[in-house]
């Protein structure tokens, strides 16, 4: 069975830094790229980037290029997205999402997780 | 990249069809059969419901049914049912290399 079990969630101050991470299971993790997606309070989806978990390769949305990473770690076959400064409007729900083959589209999802950033 | 046009909110009777449009530019939807649409339930995570502007995942109701004309996508869900209230959302891959996503449908079955 496909699975993508996300991080619990973070309350953070601004300027705090933070990863979560999305660790897949079920299939082969460097067959399907893995996308990220932000959720506001009350608003629709947005996509962030992806990556490709056989290289790392990423690719993100203009929106968010710069103020988040996307990175993976192969040996345990789990993704991330880090902040290395949060601020007040990075609070959100995130969810990964697999790309069932490049480029679309997202078939499996996290259940998401919860990030407030608030001083 | 801005966000694929949605209505806001349709509603229908159960029993009834109802259809959800996406609007697009000829940069994603016009250009590309690269739209999908995700069904998403109050506090759950989206749910792939239409891929390649038509196709059905295994185990989605063939009640769910999706077309393009230009550069608009639209999802059609017949015999409605109270089960399909929820948000939905279309989506679509730029000539960008990106994904760019509706504002959303919230659908109400009265």
């Amino acid at each position: 069975e496909v699975q993508l079990v996300q991080s619990g969630a973070e309350v953070k101050k601004p300027g705090e830094s933070l990863r979560i991470s999305c660790k897949v299971s079920g299939y082969s993790f460097t067959s399907h790229w893995i996308s990220w997606v932000r959720q506001m309070p009350g608003k629709g989806l947005e996509w962030m980037g992806r990556i490709d978990p056989r290289d790392s390769y990423t690719n993100y949305s203009p929106s968010f290029q710069g103020h988040v990473t996307i990175s993976a770690d192969k040996s345990i076959s789990t993704v991330y997205l880090q902040w290395s400064s949060l601020r007040a409007s990075d609070t959100a729900m995130y969810y990964c999402a697999r790309l069932y083959v490049l480029p679309d589209p997202l078939d499996y999802w996290g259940q998401g997780t919860l990030v407030t950033v608030s001083s | 990249q801005s966000a694929l046009t949605q209505p806001a909110s349709v509603s229908g009777s159960p029993g009834q069809s109802i259809t959800i449009s996406c609007t697009g530019t000829s940069s994603d939807v016009g250009s590309y059969n690269y739209v999908s649409w995700y069904q998403q339930h109050p506090g759950k995570a989206p749910k792939l419901m239409i891929f390649d502007v038509s196709d059905r995942p295994s185990g989605v109701s063939n009640r769910f049914s999706g077309s393009k004309s230009g550069n608009t996508a639209s999802l059609t869900i017949s015999g409605l049912q109270a089960e399909d209230e929820a948000d939905y959302y279309c989506s679509s891959y730029t000539s960008s290399s990106a994904r760019v996503f509706g504002g959303g449908t919230k659908l109400t079955v009265l």
